[in-house]
């Protein structure tokens, strides 16, 4: 079983729409939970940042964990075309080892 | 302004050469991370460094790869005999001094031709 793991596939919606994404892994001993953006070719930009099971909220992002569940997600609210990227998920233990999953490739249509 | 500036931002080299890829960061950093992304694939650690010493490598890290901090600001990431599997964007990490979130370089495109 992977260690972390990633949905949904490649994601088109309309603008405006609603976008969840999702992750679950397997290591209880994460702790800490990310989700960052990656534009094309560029690094990865850290969007959410929690360490609580509930909910995060920053303007049109909303970050949820589950931590019983073992399971972590990314709600876009009033998707715009410049929100078209990747997004990753991330975790740390209370080490140094931080681990992504694969990534959802995200395009909002205008 | 970034966290961690990389420099280059594209290398192209031939198969077995050597190749020296930079990252600076703009405060005292104590942990530094790289990591690899083939194109279209994962983001993959490589290896952790903290206190002038690797912390933690992954099984990608073998004998081809090295890090250095020589001058105490730079830290360098070495491939010694590249090959052409080892293209790939590499990233720059680094936490704040929190050591809870990491922030990312912009990142340097390595092509081995």
């Amino acid at each position: 079983q992977k260690e972390v793991e990633q949905d949904p596939g490649p994601l088109s919606v309309p603008e405006g729409a609603i976008v969840s994404l999702n992750c679950t892994y397997s290591n209880s001993a994460f702790q800490y939970f990310m989700w960052y953006r990656q534009y094309s070719r560029k690094g990865p930009e850290l969007l959410m940042y929690t360490y609580s099971s509930g909910n995060k909220e920053d303007g049109r992002f909303t970050a949820q964990v589950d931590k019983s569940s073992k399971y972590i997600s990314l709600f876009i609210r009033d998707s715009q075309p410049s929100d078209s990227a990747t997004y990753l998920c991330a975790m740390r233990d209370y080490g140094q080892n931080f681990v992504f999953g694969p990534g959802t490739r995200l395009s909002v249509l205008p | 302004e970034p966290e961690v500036t990389q420099t280059p931002s594209h290398q192209v080299t031939q198969m077995g050469q050597e190749v020296i890829l930079r990252c600076v960061p703009i405060s005292n950093h104590l942990y530094f991370y790289w990591y690899r992304q083939i194109l279209g694939q994962k983001v993959e650690f490589l290896v952790s460094f903290y206190n002038n010493e690797i912390s933690e490598k992954s099984e990608i890290f073998d004998d081809q790869f090295s890090v250095e901090r020589p001058d105490g600001s730079n830290f360098t990431l070495k491939i010694r005999s590249t090959k052409l599997e080892d293209s790939a964007m590499y990233f720059c990490a680094s936490p704040r001094d929190d050591n809870e979130k990491l922030f990312f370089g912009s990142g340097t495109q390595l092509s081995v031709l």
